[in-house]
């Protein structure tokens, strides 16, 4: 049984640049979420969508933003790149309601330069 | 203003002792709990969840949650050096997104 995977692994971008990160998530859950976790920080909530809609939105600006698939995968889309934009990017997966919790994928390591 | 706190440690334990991870939580409405494990470079893997009152015990593991004084805690008994790692407390409110405390640094010492 696969669970969350994420595309690419590491990934070197310059400043003012876009990115796009791609999640699939575990089999049999629906909810794809997006964290960012800085370096000695506790992830952070970007989005989460459901139903290829963005459900819930966190403190983030709008040069995030994503995506989701009728198979219920998920892209993350950063524009004009800063260098406080580099962190590990964590998808999170669930079946619906996190009642029992997110499985994370192992992430994407995002460096701008 | 953080909703999560977590004293970012490290916390230092012998081999086999009992290891008291704590977490408090500003917003009431928070309604579940999770401890998530992460070791150094990888992603965070879930360890419990707790919703009520009480104590939740898996294994090694105890999760406790007091709603009136909004504090959460993990307890590992018989702590080993493979429980070395940070230990993150998350929780969710009326909405879907997991509200992390910074973490804290578990060092178990041989």
């Amino acid at each position: 049984d696969a669970g969350v995977t994420q595309s690419p692994t590491h990934l070197i971008k310059t400043r003012g640049q876009q990115v796009t990160l791609r999640c699939s998530p575990k089999s049999g859950h629906d909810t794809v979420s997006w964290y960012q976790q800085a370096l000695g920080q506790g992830p952070q909530f970007i989005f989460q969508y459901y139903e290829e809609e963005e459900r819930q939105r966190g403190n983030f600006p709008d040069r995030f933003s994503g995506h989701q698939f009728p198979n219920y995968s998920s892209e993350l889309n950063v524009n004009a790149l800063l260098l406080g934009d580099s962190a590990l990017y964590l998808c999170a997966s669930s079946k619906g309601a996190p009642n029992y919790g997110y499985t994370f994928g192992s992430g994407t390591r995002l460096t701008v330069v | 203003q953080k909703e999560v706190e977590q004293n970012s440690g490290p916390l230092s334990v012998p081999e086999g002792a009992i290891a008291s991870l704590n977490c408090t939580y500003s917003d009431r409405g928070s309604q579940s709990f999770f401890w998530y494990r992460q070791y150094s470079g990888k992603s965070p893997e879930l360890i419990m969840f707790i919703y009520s009152n009480g104590d939740k015990e898996d294994g090694r593991f105890t999760a406790q949650l007091n709603k009136a004084s909004q504090y959460v805690s993990l307890l590992i008994r018989d702590s080993q050096p493979s429980d070395s790692a940070t230990y993150l407390c998350a929780g969710v409110n009326s909405g879907y997104a997991l509200n992390f405390g910074k973490g804290t640094s578990l060092l178990v010492t041989p």
